[in-house]
């Protein structure tokens, strides 16, 4: 069965420091892993996505996730936090169908 | 692509109403999905549509709920006898294996409260 394990529910971090959100995946397949940030009141905005090629992805505002198969892992990670980060992330996979697996999401604090 | 479109916005409806949300896909979208979001949770798979055809339906999506694409373009989903429990955000997404490398791109979602 495919499923996404976002290990932490919330994380606070300090202006200007790294973020790290953690994402576990399991497929049968070759997946397609994707990271969507969801600010209130706002849709679902895509961050970036890894389809096998590069395993070291890189996306808008500065976001970046690394894809390591064998640790299953699709972690989203930012050199340097800004305010306007705070929000949910979301991270998706796609195991090779039509069928996109949301996690239960992580909800970033970023603190001033 | 102005993007994936869902109306209305907001419905308030009371217990047992019937009501109806709208979602316009990107147009050259040929797959559309529709969400379901509850809060603190991520979103949950409703069903899929491949042009007009509903290839698949999420045992969440009790005989109250139908959807409809006709002729492959907007979608509708209409909820019979609403009950409390189907408060939530119910988000329309459409993809097309042929660009964009496989994601969804999401509408901002209509918010349902029953009360």
């Amino acid at each position: 069965a495919q499923s996404v394990t976002q290990l932490d529910s919330h994380v606070s971090v300090s202006e200007g420091t790294p973020v790290l959100l953690r994402c576990n995946y399991s497929s049968s397949y070759s997946p397609s892993l994707f990271w969507y940030v969801q600010h209130p009141n706002k849709g679902l905005q895509l961050l970036l996505k890894y389809t096998s090629a590069a395993t070291l992805v890189k996306g808008i505002n500065g976001f970046e996730a690394e894809f390591k198969k064998s640790e299953t892992s699709f972690h989203l990670t930012k050199p340097s936090a800004h305010m306007s980060d705070a929000a949910e992330y979301f991270c998706v996979v796609n195991p090779g169908t039509y069928k996109y697996i949301f996690g239960t999401g992580t909800r970033l604090k970023v603190l001033a | 692509d102005t993007g994936v479109s869902q109306n209305p916005r907001h419905k308030i409806t009371k217990r047992g109403q019937n009501v109806t949300f709208r979602c316009d896909p990107i147009s050259e979208h040929n797959r559309l999905y529709w969400y379901r979001q509850t809060l603190g949770q991520g979103p949950e798979f409703l069903t899929y549509f491949q042009n007009e055809a509903q290839l698949e339906k999420s045992r969440l999506l009790s005989d109250r709920f139908s959807a409809e694409r006709p002729k492959g373009s907007f979608s509708t989903l209409e909820i019979q006898r609403t009950e409390q429990g189907d408060s939530a955000m119910y988000l329309c997404a459409s993809s097309s294996r042929a660009r964009g490398g496989g994601e969804a791109f999401f509408g901002q979602g209509t918010r349902l409260t029953v009360v």
